[in-house]
């Protein structure tokens, strides 16, 4: 099994759903991230937690929610999703260090 | 996070060495230098990282600009399987900090 799992793969929704794309990982890493990437652009940090308690916003976080449910597992939501989510989205985990992060393979989204 | 200058893309022949390099003029004594890659449709890998001295694993080497403002990944026998997206990435050591991505460096390794 992969050490980051996400969950869809792939995803097709309609503008003004509200969808989950989940991450789970057997690291036992306590920093959790979920980045957004663009077609020829880099990753863009949208959310990240640096354990149970601890989230924070990145710099895209406006449209987006998370929810740290235990060390291992890492929810992101698009309340209401609109076509300029239309991305591929990473989850990735890094020990207390931020040190030699680990990515998942992606989630596809397309909003219709 | 201070940035990082990379070349948009590089050409490689296969079995040869490749010297990726990377400009960081602005960075601090606090930043660590780190290397990530991205192969077509998967995410993004660690390579490597260091802060003021060279580095080597089994993935490739890393050596660093005695005043730290440039490096340069090296692989010492490229692979088609090293055709990807290397990102140049400085992250402060303090525990807050995160990884930023740029846009990178796409290396295509031809016959």
């Amino acid at each position: 099994d992969a050490d980051v799992t996400q969950t869809p793969r792939n995803r097709i929704t309609k503008t003004g759903k509200r969808i989950m794309l989940e991450c789970s990982q057997t690291k036992g890493h306590d920093r959790m991230y979920w980045y957004r990437q663009d077609p020829g652009l880099g990753l863009r940090l949208i959310y990240y937690s640096f354990d149970v308690k601890d989230i924070n916003k990145g710099e895209i976080s406006d449209g987006y929610s998370v929810s740290r449910q235990a060390q291992a597992k890492f929810s992101l939501s698009l309340e209401s999703a609109i076509p300029n989510q239309t991305a591929l989205y990473f989850c990735a985990t890094s020990d207390f260090r931020g040190e030699g992060y680990t990515f998942g393979s992606g989630t596809r989204l397309t909003v219709v | 996070d201070a940035k990082t200058t990379q070349p948009n893309s590089m050409e490689s022949n296969e079995e040869e060495p490749v010297h990726l390099p990377c400009n960081h003029s602005t960075i601090s004594g606090t930043d660590y230098i780190h290397w990530y890659r991205q192969l077509p449709s998967q995410g993004p890998e660690y390579v490597i990282h260091g802060l003021t001295s060279n580095v080597n694993n089994r993935m490739a080497s890393l050596a660093i600009a005695e005043d730290r403002k440039s490096s340069t990944l090296i692989l010492h026998r490229a692979t088609l399987r090293d055709a990807a997206v290397y990102y140049c990435i400085l992250r402060d050591s303090g525990t807050a900090s995160k990884l930023t991505f740029g846009t990178g460096t796409r290396l295509q390794v031809t016959l």
